[in-house]
């Protein structure tokens, strides 16, 4: 696609519950980027993937959070039994391969709302 | 470890005025990139300038600038002839060259005003 679309805009789940968050890169993007942003505060980095393979997965603060990207495309990010700390925007972000040197495309992010 | 510190939560600027952002930051890494990107409500962050850590020359995209200190680990972001449409969160960034982490910076916000 021509951007970076993530859905959905907006979660609101209650604690305890499982969501998925879905991030659809540029085509062609081979490199992929979770970040979590919490009110007030810059981006964390969560996990990136190179292809199908988690690059680095050091950012996901604990194991009820994982996330896939099985076609080298599509990334999904999951996570289990919700708690109201969950809370944040989570960004996806793509870029044409790995380096430092690579610009961030990002989408707009899905708000998820943990009561 | 690899730092970003931005020392101005928030700014503000009249609209056509100059404005400075600030940035710095601390690595043991010798060549590495710097980024300013711009978040503007609707969340999506946008790149707005980047810098060779390498290259002497400061940055320049139309009305961005970067005020790029080696030595001295800053990397500060000026913005010519500020419009309504700058107003935005603006988050300083360098990646960690052996892992392709963005570490990013809590931020300045800056409201231009008419």
């Amino acid at each position: 696609g021509a951007g970076v679309s993530q859905t959905p805009s907006n979660k609101v789940t209650e604690k305890g519950k499982y969501v998925e968050l879905r991030c659809d890169p540029i085509s062609g993007h081979t490199a992929l980027y979770w970040y979590r942003q919490s009110l007030g505060q810059g981006p964390e980095f969560l996990i990136y993937f190179q292809g199908t393979g988690a690059a680095d997965d050091s950012g996901l603060p604990n194991d009820r959070f994982f996330a896939v990207r099985p076609e080298g495309s599509v990334s999904t990010l999951k996570i289990q039994r919700t708690e109201r700390g969950d809370s944040a925007v989570y960004l996806c972000a793509s870029s044409p391969r790995l380096g430092g040197a690579n610009v961030l495309t990002f989408g707009a992010g899905s708000r998820l709302t943990v009561l | 470890a690899q730092t970003v510190t931005q020392s101005q939560p928030e700014m503000s600027v009249q609209e056509a005025e100059t404005v400075t952002l600030s940035c710095t930051y601390d690595t043991s890494e010798s060549n590495y990139y710097l980024f300013w990107y711009k978040q503007p409500p609707s969340r999506q962050m946008i790149l707005v300038i980047r810098q060779e850590a390498y290259k002497q020359q400061n940055a320049t995209e139309n009305r961005f600038s970067v005020n790029f200190q080696k030595a001295a680990k800053s990397f500060s972001l000026k913005i010519s002839d500020s419009q309504l449409g700058d107003t935005a969160m603006y988050f300083c960034a360098f990646p960690r060259w052996d892992t392709d982490k963005l570490i990013f910076g809590t931020g300045t916000r800056l409201q231009v005003f008419p």
